[in-house]
């Protein structure tokens, strides 16, 4: 199976500022098939952001997405307070599909 | 706007059988565009794919736990399920069902329900 190696594990940052939150694999991930989710406490996870560099319906578009192959990316370009949650990479180009294990976003 | 709510018992005796219902509404569960999911999060911990489901019946599991899943569908109720058998602690999680976008992102989640195993 695609193991997938978030990093950092915790992110502190202030509102306002730029996120970069990276998601390696340890095979090539199919067509792009990468999606990274949103996760706030209690809640079930949202999705963001689909094949690699699609945002989901309704994700503002301070959520972007970028990578190929074994490498991935996603930025979150101007942090606002809503921002601050764990974040998830996941593959669902091979079975089994995988995910991260994930990245704190906490606020500094 | 496609709504799913996970539904069974919060507690289950190590050894026995969980069992959880998906109901869907806003959508189908026949729909031939989409693949139903269960996925498992222990408590303060990761994501974990439990398998799928299509409307004809097809399934796909997590090699890691394919000896004791089975997910089934009942169309004319317009749910899914899941039966994950011999559990034991490590199985005490929140299990969310979810609906697979066109390509295998999870694009719905249910809310989740917290499953604990214990005697």
């Amino acid at each position: 199976e695609i193991v997938l190696t978030q990093s950092p594990g915790t992110l502190s940052l202030s509102p306002g500022e730029r996120a970069t939150l990276s998601c390696r694999a340890s095979q090539s991930v199919s067509s792009s098939y990468l999606a990274w989710y949103q996760q706030k406490p209690g809640q079930a996870p949202r999705l963001l952001i689909y094949g690699a560099s699609s945002r989901a319906t309704g994700i503002p578009d301070r959520f972007s997405g970028s990578g190929s192959g074994t490498d991935f990316t996603l930025t979150i370009s101007r942090l606002e307070p809503e921002d601050f949650a764990v974040y998830y990479c996941q593959q669902y180009g091979s079975s089994p599909e995988t995910f991260g294990q994930g990245t704190k976003l906490e606020i500094k | 706007q496609v709504q799913l709510q996970e539904s069974g018992p919060g507690l289950v005796k190590p050894s026995e059988t969980l069992s959880l219902t998906c109901t869907v509404s806003g959508g189908s569960v026949s729909s031939g565009s989409y693949y139903w999911s269960w996925i498992r999060q222990p408590p303060g911990k990761g994501l974990e794919w439990i398998g799928y489901i299509y409307y004809s019946g097809s399934t796909n599991y997590n090699p890691s736990l394919k000896s004791r899943v089975t997910i089934s569908v009942d169309t004319s109720k317009n749910q899914f399920s899941l039966k994950l058998s011999s559990v034991t602690a490590a199985d005490t999680a929140v299990y969310y069902c979810a609906r697979d976008g066109p390509t295998g992102y999870q694009d719905y989640w249910g809310q989740g329900t917290l499953v604990t195993v214990s005697s």
